[in-house]
This record gives C-alpha cells, structure tokens and sequence, in this order.
C-alpha cells in the first residue's frame, strides 16, 4: 500500500504563476513532512518541511498548507521562475530518532514557462 | 552542500557481473539509506543502516546486500546483475535528532 499518494504527475506554469503539487498520507502517527526538489543529475534535496502541530509553513516563494483531520499537504510556489523546474517529492516520516525512513510520493515534474 | 559521494555515476554491465555502488558521506552521519528510484515512480527503500556494522532490509525486496565497517562508507552490491536491476540508486545519511536528508546524485545502472 502506498503510504504517501501525489499529484499532478507533471504541471506547466507560466513565469510567475502558482504552482501547487498535493499529496495525501495514510499513517496518522507520521510527525514529519517534508519536499525535496531534484534536479536533473542530481539528488534530491531538501526544500521545506512541516510538522503537524502548524497548519502553515512559509519560507520565501515557497509554502506548505497542512491539513490534518483530511490527512493532506500540499506545497505552493509563489511567483514560479524557470529556475524552479524540477521534480518535486513529498514524503512523510518520523521524526524521532528511533525512526528508520521516510515514505516518498510518485514525484510532479514541473515546468515554468518563460 | 551535502557531503556525500556516490561512484560511478554511470554503469552499464553484462547480465551475471558482480557489482559494487560505493557510497561514502563526509559528515559523520550516523544513519545512510539506499534508494531505489524509477520514473513515476516513488523512491523505494532497499537497505539502510543505523551505526557501524548495522544494516537491514528496506520495504522493497532487492537481492543487493550493503555493509558498514565504516561510519563513512556504505556500498551496496550486487552479486549477479539482472536487467531487472536496471535502475537509478540513490544513497542518502542523515545524522543523529536530524530528520533531513542529504543525497547523493546517484548512480544510474543498466544492465544488458
């Protein structure tokens, strides 16, 4: 069973348009929710993260929603540059120590227009 | 900038080799993973390893093993390629009370 499902698979978004990739999680004890943005040839890496106990995180273009009762967080990127095309990963987790891994979604491959 | 190296980062091998995707992290991190990651696909767990001589399986089922004699260096091997091998491995560590995780750019393998 997947733990964590995402969508769009892909999405097109003209320079400076609202790109928004949700993503949907089954186990209510995760504690942990990250992005990680990749790059072609690279791996992923870090973008954002939430945990449960705040609806909203928002570092510079880029903002989680977190909705807990519906199990669901998506990301928004605000004012989308060129420079933003990538794929995209959520994932969930734990973060204490004692957990082992994180569960990652399908991934949304977006492209920002000029 | 994350700290961690995987080698090679392309290989294309005959169907019966033995191979080996080294990993090494520079940072001292206590915990490393290894991922499987395929278009449109999620990434998959395969292995991972708390501490030096730790290791165990991931959710997904591969007939690679891994070890960790060392806390910076975490290779995973293959012991007889399949083209069902043939995939993007991705290596990954992150250290103790930290949930972020620091990639490597991975290793593309494919098996004829």
């Amino acid at each position: 069973q997947q733990q964590v499902k995402q969508s769009p698979q892909s999405l097109i978004v003209q320079k400076g348009g609202i790109s928004i990739i949700n993503c949907a999680y089954e186990n209510t004890a995760f504690d942990y929710f990250p992005w990680y943005q990749q790059f072609p040839g690279k791996g992923p890496a870090l973008l954002i993260a939430i945990r449960p106990d705040v609806s909203e995180k928002k570092e510079g273009r880029f903002t989680i929603s977190f909705n807990k009762s519906a199990k669901q967080f998506s990301l928004h990127i605000m004012d989308s540059q060129p420079g933003d095309s990538a794929t995209y990963f959520c994932a969930a987790g734990f973060s204490s120590n004692t957990g082992n891994q994180f569960y990652f979604g399908t991934g949304t491959s977006l492209t920002v227009i000029p | 900038e994350a700290d961690i190296y995987q080698t090679p980062r392309y290989l294309v091998i005959g169907t019966g080799k033995k191979i080996t995707l080294e990993c090494s992290q520079t940072m001292g991190h206590d915990k490393m993973y290894w991922y499987q990651q395929d278009p449109g696909m999620e990434l998959h767990l395969i292995h991972y390893s708390y501490g030096v001589n730790s290791t165990e399986k991931g959710d997904l089922s591969s007939e690679s093993t891994v070890s960790r004699i060392r806390t910076e260096h975490f290779p995973l091997t293959l012991e007889s390629a399949r083209p069902s091998h043939t995939s993007q491995y991705l290596c990954a560590s992150r250290g103790y009370g930290n949930e972020k995780l620091f990639f490597g750019s991975g290793t593309q393998l494919s098996v004829l």
